[in-house]
């Protein structure tokens, strides 16, 4: 069946620092695609990046990449230079070959000065 | 152009009672889906639709029943809610295919007393 996990509750980090917020899928399909989603506190969905599964290349948006390791079955969200706006709880989640998207229990990212 | 909206924002009800939740979308989108988030459990997929008179079961199908009478509209129902359909719903569309974003609505938040 496919799963996304996603391990981390919540996570700190300091202001101007990187931060690795971590994913792991499951799923036997071979055309899969990942996205990471950003919730504030105001509730709405914001979408951050996509990858492929059959993308050569990390997926990259300004501050935001993916960091996209298939053997492992791994989807990293990497935010650079963190930003206080930045503090949210951040969804890893898969859409198979049916187009429905399986989503993880998300991160709490919090941003300090 | 308004991308997706959800009415009512809030709403609550008497166990018992039923209500529709209205989604709609101005994008010209194949697919909508609908979405239940509770706390510590991501969103977890209730219906879905993949074009105009089509629908299907999610993960979380039970208690719900949903229409797709006109490609803009998805129509959620709860017949006879009850205190566990507490939650905050979403609302989403895409185009076809696994590469493509979802758009969310604002979400609605219903409690069931």
């Amino acid at each position: 069946a496919q799963k996304i996990t996603q391990t981390q509750p919540g996570m700190f980090v300091q202001e101007k620092e990187a931060v690795t917020l971590d994913c792991t899928y499951d799923t036997s399909d071979p055309s899969y695609g990942l996205f990471w989603y950003k919730q504030p506190s105001s509730g709405e969905m914001i979408f951050l990046i996509y990858q492929g599964s059959y993308d050569q290349q990390n997926a990259t948006e300004g501050r935001y990449s993916l960091n996209f390791q298939k053997a492992r079955k791994s989807a990293n969200l990497v935010i650079s230079a963190s930003q206080l706006g930045d503090s949210a709880m951040y969804f890893c989640a898969m859409r198979d070959s049916t187009d429905k998207l399986i989503f993880g229990t998300g991160t709490r990212l919090q941003v300090f000065p | 152009n308004a991308g997706v909206t959800q009415t009512p924002k809030f709403r609550v009800l008497k166990t018992g009672q039923s209500m529709t939740l209205l989604c709609a979308q101005d994008m010209n989108h194949e697919y909508m889906y609908w979405y239940r988030q509770d706390p510590g459990m991501g969103l977890r997929l209730i219906h879905y639709s993949v074009g105009e008179g089509t629908t299907a079961k999610g993960e979380v199908p039970d208690g719900y029943n949903v229409s797709r009478l006109k490609k803009q509209n998805f129509l959620l129902g709860l017949e006879s809610a009850a205190p566990s359909q507490t939650s905050v719903y979403f609302c989403a569309s895409s185009y076809w295919g696994s590469g493509n974003e979802q758009f969310f609505g604002p979400g609605t938040r219903l409690t069931v007393l």
